[in-house]
């Protein structure tokens, strides 16, 4: 079945130092979806790309989809304590483009 | 409404019993997702309605696990003869997809955490 792959599984940055996170598909993907859950929350939806290459910026946040449209990442410029959590990747599931299959995750833990 | 409401937020229930869990989402959101998360992981799928049809059940889910909507409004999952291992967050999620769009970002209710003892 589809797998998604996210690396790193954990990272530690001080305040003011970038974090990215990398996603990997098994399987190409229709567009890929962006969700950040912090720590005893819910994951809240980020953003969804859907062009191959396309990059989409919030803030902070710049999301990029890759070219073959397989693998995604999310680099963070700057951390602040705020950004503390897990970030997850998704991804349609093949079969039904309406179900997602979530990535792995990566959780990030800033510190003063 | 403003979001996905779940109910109960937490549940402690003995191996064996029966439980229900509830969840009513956005109301213009026609697709409803129910995934279950245990520490340290992503979601998993467990199934997903449109409207009132259930679309799709995950392979993974026994036969103790059934799910409804009826009216294509609230949805509830029942866990029948639970076990210590079902104990996990459930997470319910709705999204209403622009016309010609197979998936839109998902708005995830607050969750139900289930301790089986």
């Amino acid at each position: 079945g589809q797998q998604v792959m996210q690396i790193p599984q954990y990272q530690h940055v001080q305040e003011g130092e970038d974090f990215t996170t990398y996603c990997n598909s098994s399987t190409t993907l229709s567009n890929i979806q962006w969700y950040k859950q912090r720590p005893g929350g819910h994951p809240v939806f980020l953003i969804q790309l859907v062009k191959s290459g396309e990059v989409k910026k919030q803030k902070r946040l710049t999301f990029q989809f890759g070219e073959a449209k397989k693998n995604s990442s999310l680099h963070i410029t700057a951390t602040q304590t705020t950004d503390v959590g897990t970030y997850f990747c998704a991804g349609p599931n093949t079969g039904t483009a309406s179900k997602l299959t979530f990535g792995t995750g990566t959780r990030l833990q800033v510190t003063l | 409404d403003t979001g996905v409401s779940q109910d109960p937020r937490h549940k402690i229930t003995k191996r064996g019993q029966n439980v229900t869990f509830r969840c009513d989402p956005i109301s213009e959101h026609n697709r409803l997702y129910w995934y279950r998360q245990t520490l340290g992981q992503g979601p998993e799928f467990l199934t997903y309605f449109q409207n009132e049809a259930q679309l799709e059940k995950s392979r993974l889910l026994s036969d103790r696990f059934s799910a409804e909507r009826p009216k294509g409004s609230f949805s509830t999952l029942e866990i029948q003869r639970t076990e210590q291992g079902d104990s996990a967050m459930y997470l319910c999620a709705s999204s209403f997809p622009p016309p010609g769009q197979g998936a839109s970002g998902y708005t995830f209710g607050s969750g139900t955490r289930l301790t089986v003892v």
